[in-house]
């Protein structure tokens, strides 16, 4: 089977950094994604991790750690803007898990 | 480069009609794949087409149905609907598919009343 697992939801202040945790159980692992949904929108794509260390993408980073079945996206200098729900994704499928609320509040 | 269309947006619908919705890759894009979204389940697999084959299928009954045309252009279909079918369904495209990067479409949202 493949399950991934994530905090339901996150409050952070603006300006902050944040930190959302993924730990997963895929079958043929290729890699971890990270996609962000807004309110009443679309899942767009934000990175993908194909091997173990740290991607980095302007204020959003993703880590990968294969050894630990574990990931994480970090966000820093919060905006209101990155209020949304956060998802992980991995598997031949691309399963997904249950997303993470962010709220980010001044 | 256009982006993933769905259509229609809104949909409603009575217990046991049947429903289709449509989407329209990006271009050059032969992969298609379907997700069910709903606040208590998440975003759920449905299938994934790549060159009018079916490749993936997730743990849905049978009344959800799809298929892909040559342009890649796909469809599915749920027959027999349930008050439970109620989500929205979007559609992603990608070039290979699978765990490739996936760009969504703004998604069907159905309503089973």
């Amino acid at each position: 089977g493949q399950s991934l697992e994530q905090p339901s939801e996150v409050t952070a202040v603006e300006g902050a950094i944040v930190q959302i945790n993924c730990t997963y159980q895929t079958s043929g692992f290729y890699g971890l994604s990270w996609y962000q949904q807004h309110d009443g929108g679309a899942p767009t794509f934000l990175s993908y991790n194909a091997l173990d260390g740290l991607e980095e993408t302007g204020r959003f980073s993703s880590f990968l750690s294969r050894s630990d079945s574990y990931g994480y996206l970090l966000l820093q200098e919060l905006q209101m803007k990155d209020s949304a729900s956060y998802f992980c994704a991995g598997g031949y499928q691309l399963t997904f898990g249950k997303g993470t609320k962010l709220s980010v509040i001044p | 480069k256009a982006g993933v269309t769905q259509t229609p947006r809104y949909l409603i619908k009575t217990r046991g009609q049947q429903v289709t919705l449509s989407c329209s890759p990006i271009s050059g894009h032969r992969s298609v794949s379907w997700y069910q979204q709903t606040p208590g389940q998440g975003l759920q697999f449905l299938f994934e087409y790549f060159s009018e084959t079916q490749r993936n299928k997730g743990n849905f009954p049978g009344r959800f149905s799809g298929r892909q045309f040559s342009n890649s252009r796909s469809e599915m279909n749920v027959s027999t609907l349930e008050l439970g079918d109620s989500a929205l369904y979007l559609c992603a495209s990608g070039l290979a598919g699978g765990r490739e990067t996936q760009y969504f479409g703004p998604g069907t949202r159905l309503l089973v009343l």
